[in-house]
């Protein structure tokens, strides 16, 4: 079965740090585009970051630029999100996505199902 | 940054046809998914590439695109369908990223 399956959410203070993991299994996870996307308590989903599959390559939001780090170790079929300098409105549950699974697309296909981050003193 | 704007809320009864837009600038020319999310669940790719539907999709989803608008069509709505619907596009010119619109909640009368 194809599945992501995030970890690492909790409680933070604000200026804190968090790092998410999300394992895969069920496709060759290094042939594959990963993102992170968030979504506030009762708000809509925002993308967050994404990383090319031999990890050379990534892209971030504004609003998260130099505070976030995506990277992956494909041999242990896991992605990550390293969260610095966390602050109240990163608050969000967390989901980690994989793109390129329907040909060409550039769509989400297979999301996990989420993982909470509170940053809150 | 590339805008995509739906309606808030669209309300539909049992076996009648929804329509959702997702507005954007020129988004004709961009390849727009839908994706649908029900409460305490993560979202579920129902339309990709504006009209394409991934194994597993009732054909009662459908998807359409051009000039300034993206309409995904559900047809024959049933109880199950109601959901927060998202618009998603790749914008190239924003530093290769991925919009998202604001969504729009479904509801079945």
């Amino acid at each position: 079965e194809v599945q992501l399956v995030e970890s690492g959410g909790g409680l933070v203070q604000p200026g804190g740090s968090l790092r998410l993991s999300c394992a895969a299994s069920g496709f060759t996870f290094s042939s594959y585009w990963m993102h992170w996307v968030r979504q506030a308590p009762g708000k809509g989903l925002v993308w967050v970051s994404r990383i090319n599959s031999d990890g050379s390559s990534t892209s971030y939001a504004d609003s998260v630029k130099g505070r976030f780090t995506i990277s992956r170790d494909n041999a242990k079929n896991t992605l990550y999100l390293q969260m610095n300098s966390l602050r109240a409105e990163d608050t969000a549950v967390y989901y980690c996505a994989r793109s390129g699974g329907l040909g060409a697309s550039d769509a989400f296909d297979i999301w996990g199902q989420g993982t909470m981050v509170t940053v809150s003193s | 940054s590339y805008v995509l704007t739906q309606p808030p809320s669209v309300s539909v009864a049992p076996g009648q046809t929804a329509r959702i837009t997702c507005g954007g600038n020129n988004i004709g020319s961009k390849s727009v998914h839908w994706y649908q999310q029900k409460p305490g669940q993560a979202p579920v790719l129902v339309v990709y590439d504006d009209s394409d539907r991934p194994s597993g999709i009732p054909e009662r989803f459908s998807g359409s695109n051009s000039g300034n608008t993206a309409t995904l069509t559900i047809s024959r709505v049933e109880a199950g369908d109601e959901a927060d619907y998202y618009c998603q596009v790749w914008d190239s010119s924003s530093d290769h990223s991925w919009w998202f619109g604001g969504g729009t909640k479904l509801t079945v009368l």
